[in-house]
């Protein structure tokens, strides 16, 4: 197993454009969770499954916002209708616990 | 609410210096502490961590002691190298209070040569 892997590494969308990012967690690993990051800033919570139950979203989760896990596997992250404040580094990571949590390489994000 | 303060940077030592990171924590629980390392355009990769008051987690020459009277978990190293540039993020997960990791918000670190 390679560790948690994110698709696409860059995104460089227009204002208004709807994008996906895709996660894979480790195979084993029961919980996902998603953190956005943006410069200077450490990462920031924005919604965390259980499997495939979504457990919990951060008010940072606007309306805009959807995520799934339809399997308990892969992870899709979903943002409408894009702003520039969308623009940063979207993170995910898995965990068999509340341990540690291993993250992958993230997802940046543009919008121009 | 829980959270974590660390010291703000950035932080420039010479080759083979001593460095200190400060990180404090807020949690109403018995949180798990943890240091992450972010390399340039990469993700987070987990340093060391430690679960309980008292323990000192440490790897690659790093080290931290959870000290539970002084909320305290700080990052240690007795002699630094260039390939520890990075930024360093500070850490809790607290089962008690919810299903997520707060961080602070990351030193970035410089090591001359």
């Amino acid at each position: 197993d390679t560790g948690v892997s994110q698709d696409p590494r860059h995104k460089i969308t227009k204002r208004g454009q709807n994008v996906t990012f895709r996660c894979d967690p480790i195979s084993e690993h029961n919980r996902l969770y998603w953190y956005r990051q943006t410069l200077g800033q450490g990462p920031e919570f924005l919604t965390y499954f259980q499997n495939e139950a979504q457990l919990e979203k951060s008010r940072l989760l606007s309306d805009r916002f959807s995520a799934e896990r339809p399997k308990g596997s892969f992870s899709t992250l979903e943002i409408q209708r894009t702003e520039q404040g969308d623009s940063a580094m979207y993170l995910c990571a898995s965990s068999s616990g509340l341990v540690w949590a291993f993250f992958g390489q993230g997802t940046r994000l543009t919008v121009v | 609410g829980d959270s974590v303060t660390q010291m703000e940077g950035p932080v420039t030592l010479s080759e083979e210096a001593c460095l200190t990171i400060n990180c404090t924590y807020t949690a109403t629980g018995y949180p798990s502490l943890f240091w992450y390392v972010q390399y340039p355009g990469e993700g987070l990769q987990l340093l060391l961590k430690a679960t309980k008051a008292d323990d000192k987690g440490s790897n690659k020459g790093f080290e931290a002691t959870y000290r539970k009277e002084t909320t305290s978990f700080h990052l240690e190293k007795g002699s630094v190298q260039v390939s520890d540039s990075a930024v360093y993020f500070c850490a809790l997960s607290d089962l008690n209070t919810g299903n997520q990791f707060y961080f602070g918000t990351g030193t970035s670190l410089t090591v001359i040569p």
